[in-house]
């Protein structure tokens, strides 16, 4: 089945405590993305991959970094997380750039305390 | 950035009643797409629309791509609680970004 696999999908930390959050398709996709969604805001994207070893930042990226070591993976790393990041987080992915599906992970509910 | 303004925000209707969600956005549109949302879950692709005048329909929705405004709007037919959940649309833009609009969340009373 093609999907989007996204884990953990909730999450409590503290402060400061890094937190990896995996993403994982099975479709062969060469984009994939992150987007945090907040009440009053929408989705709004926070890093975005091409293809592997490129990635680009999005309209949110401060607090945030990704890596794109293998097409499949796209795993999100929040260094230091404070509690403005609490959020729902989608990843995504896409066969190519522009018209084409996205498919959408199940999300991942962050909450810093 | 590309701004897709939705509107509604938010629409309380009875079951089996139409109604009209739109989405304008600020660029041009190169590809226009309509999701489902669950609160709290993920997101189910409903409809992509590529052409100006372009139209598609799946069981009671329907939309439609007005290149010129670049606009598009979503139509349901005779609504049923299945249909509640918040309604995005989706666009291209030119910087290899996805761009989302806010949201209509529909409400749909039995």
């Amino acid at each position: 089945e093609a999907q989007v696999t996204q884990n953990p999908r909730y999450l409590i930390t503290v402060t400061g405590k890094k937190l990896t959050v995996t993403c994982s398709q099975n479709m062969n996709h060469e984009y994939m993305s992150w987007y945090r969604q907040d009440p009053g805001l929408g989705l709004r994207q926070i890093y975005y991959s091409m293809n592997v070893e490129v990635t680009d930042k999005g309209d949110v990226p401060e607090g945030y970094k990704v890596s794109r070591k293998e097409k499949r993976n796209f795993p999100l790393i929040l260094e230091s997380p404070s509690p403005n990041q609490t959020s729902l987080y989608f990843c995504a992915s896409r066969y190519g750039v522009m018209n084409t599906e996205a498919f959408f992970g199940q999300g991942t509910r962050l909450t810093v305390v | 950035s590309q701004e897709l303004e939705q509107s509604p925000q938010s629409l309380i209707v009875q079951e089996g009643k139409n109604l009209t969600i739109n989405c304008t956005s600020s660029k041009t549109l190169y590809g226009l797409y309509w999701y489902k949302q669950k609160y709290g879950e993920g997101l189910i692709f409903l409809m992509m629309l590529q052409k100006g005048g372009e139209e598609k329909s799946h069981e009671k929705i329907t939309a439609k791509l007005d290149e010129k405004k670049q606009q598009s709007s979503l139509h349901i037919t005779a609504s049923q609680p299945s249909h509640a959940g918040i309604y995005l649309c989706g666009a291209d833009s030119r910087g290899n970004q996805f761009y989302f609009g806010t949201g209509t969340s529909l409400t749909v009373i039995p």
